[in-house]
């Protein structure tokens, strides 16, 4: 199973951009990068996923290198309800599970 | 559009005991999945679901069991509960095995 590494926690300014970095080094062809995020205990919340290509959806963007060996969640405009915990994630096929690290630890602040 | 679902809320149970987690997957899912999270740490999973029958299963012993129902709702079992089983347990849907997954708020369970 492909593994991801995050830095383990991140600040970012309300109103500014939050860069969220993952590397996947390890990550196979038909495998794709899903984003999630936990805010304190309620259940992980889907952000975006991809597979090589650049996503964008109402939430958050996703900018994939072009070796696929690390990404960035972008959240263009960080509010104060953007406190998480965020996880990066190499979906395993065919059966699916989601393998969760630490993730990131997202403080917006003020 | 009904989400995911979760009962309990919270339960608390003593060591030895046995214990039953319900989860009612979002409209129009076939695939549940179960995830144990312990304090501070990230999801693991636990098993999956594809209409009603097992399809993956992840580091877990055999006292963690499991069912799908035809509505495909589902049940968590654990058998010979330990205190290491504190946690709270997630359950997450989706509409196939490969689509991304919806989670239900958990149940957090305490073992005494």
């Amino acid at each position: 199973d492909a593994k991801t590494t995050q830095p383990t926690s991140m600040d970012c300014a309300e109103g500014r951009a939050a860069n969220l970095p993952c590397n996947h080094s390890t990550i196979s062809g038909n495998e794709y990068v899903y984003w999630y995020r936990q805010i304190h205990s309620q259940g992980p919340q889907y952000i975006i996923h991809g597979l090589k290509n650049n996503e964008t959806n109402e939430m958050a963007s996703l900018i994939i290198t072009e070796d696929r060996k690390s990404s960035t969640l972008i959240l263009p405009h960080a509010t104060l309800r953007d406190t998480a915990v965020y996880y990066c994630i190499v979906r395993v096929a065919p059966a699916g599970k989601l393998i969760f690290g630490q993730g990131t630890t997202l403080q917006v602040k003020p | 559009e009904t989400g995911v679902t979760q009962s309990p809320t919270h339960l608390i149970k003593t060591r030895g005991q046995q214990v039953t987690l319900r989860c009612s997957s979002q409209s129009g899912h076939n695939t549940v999945s179960w995830y144990q999270q312990a304090l501070g740490q990230g999801p693991q999973f636990i098993f999956q679901y594809y209409r009603e029958e097992e399809n993956g299963r992840g580091n877990f012993p055999p006292r963690f069991s499991g069912l799908q129902f035809p509505n495909y709702s589902s049940e968590l079992n654990v058998n010979a509960l330990e205190l290491d089983d504190s946690a709270l347990y997630l359950c997450a849907s989706s509409s196939g095995r490969g689509y991304e997954q919806f989670f239900g708020p958990g149940t957090r369970l305490t073992v005494l």
